[in-house]
């Protein structure tokens, strides 16, 4: 298994553009995250998704959409990109039963975006 | 007030001390604790989770919790170059979908 894979690694875009950050796992989770962590701020979730065709906003959803078309993916788009959102970004997986549980999340190598 | 709360260090601490790391929380509801590891330029890893109050260890590693504080604590014995990273730690209550997140914690171990 791959586990959670993202692309691309780094990226350099110019204020105003737009990009798609992918995010694919192999692990058939039902649960799908997307986080940004910055220096000294630990994660903030952006968006998730509790399966395919649902998603719900986190704490810091403005200036970032999502769709979750199949199990595997969740790709996380930015429109109109600016400075704030230069960051490492991270997709990450859980499988969430109905019992409830610590529900581990795996997650990707990340993505560093730099906003010019 | 934040619902986690985690001091960011840093934490440089000799091969060989015992680590002591610490996140202190305010809803009451949390029931699962984990620390997760994260390596410089990598994404986080489950380390250790507990559920509601105790201790488990796992090799160099004890997880405790003690709810009547709220208050949780990851201990590192013998500590080794290869422990430096950031260590996070996270919580939820019960069927919640999300975790909550402390900071977390810088540890440089230095040989």
């Amino acid at each position: 298994n791959a586990g959670v894979t993202q692309t691309p690694k780094f990226r350099i875009l110019k204020i105003g553009q737009s990009m798609t950050l992918q995010c694919t796992q192999d692990m058939n989770h039902n649960y799908m995250y997307w986080y940004r962590q910055d220096p000294g701020m630990g994660l903030k979730l952006i968006y998730y998704s509790v399966g395919a065709g649902i998603t719900d906003k986190g704490e810091v959803p403005n200036g970032y959409n999502v769709s979750r078309s199949t199990t595997e993916d969740f790709p996380l788009r930015l429109e109109l990109a600016a400075p704030s959102q230069t960051s490492v970004y991270f997709c990450a997986s859980s499988y969430f039963g109905l019992a409830g549980s610590y529900n581990e999340q795996f997650f990707g190598p990340g993505t560093r975006l730099t906003v010019l | 007030q934040k619902e986690v709360e985690q001091d960011p260090g840093p934490l440089s601490v000799p091969e060989g001390a015992i680590v002591s790391l610490n996140c202190t929380y305010s809803n009451s509801a949390f029931q699962y604790f984990m620390w997760y590891r994260q390596y410089s330029r990598k994404g986080p890893e489950l380390l250790m989770y507990t559920y509601s109050s105790g201790n488990k260890e796992d090799g160099r590693f004890t997880a405790q919790v003690d709810k009547s504080s709220k208050y949780i604590s990851l201990f590192i014995r013998d500590s080794q170059p290869s422990d430096s990273a950031t260590y996070l730690c996270a919580m939820k209550a019960g069927n919640n979908r999300k975790l909550i997140w402390g900071l977390g914690t810088s540890l440089a171990v230095n040989p």
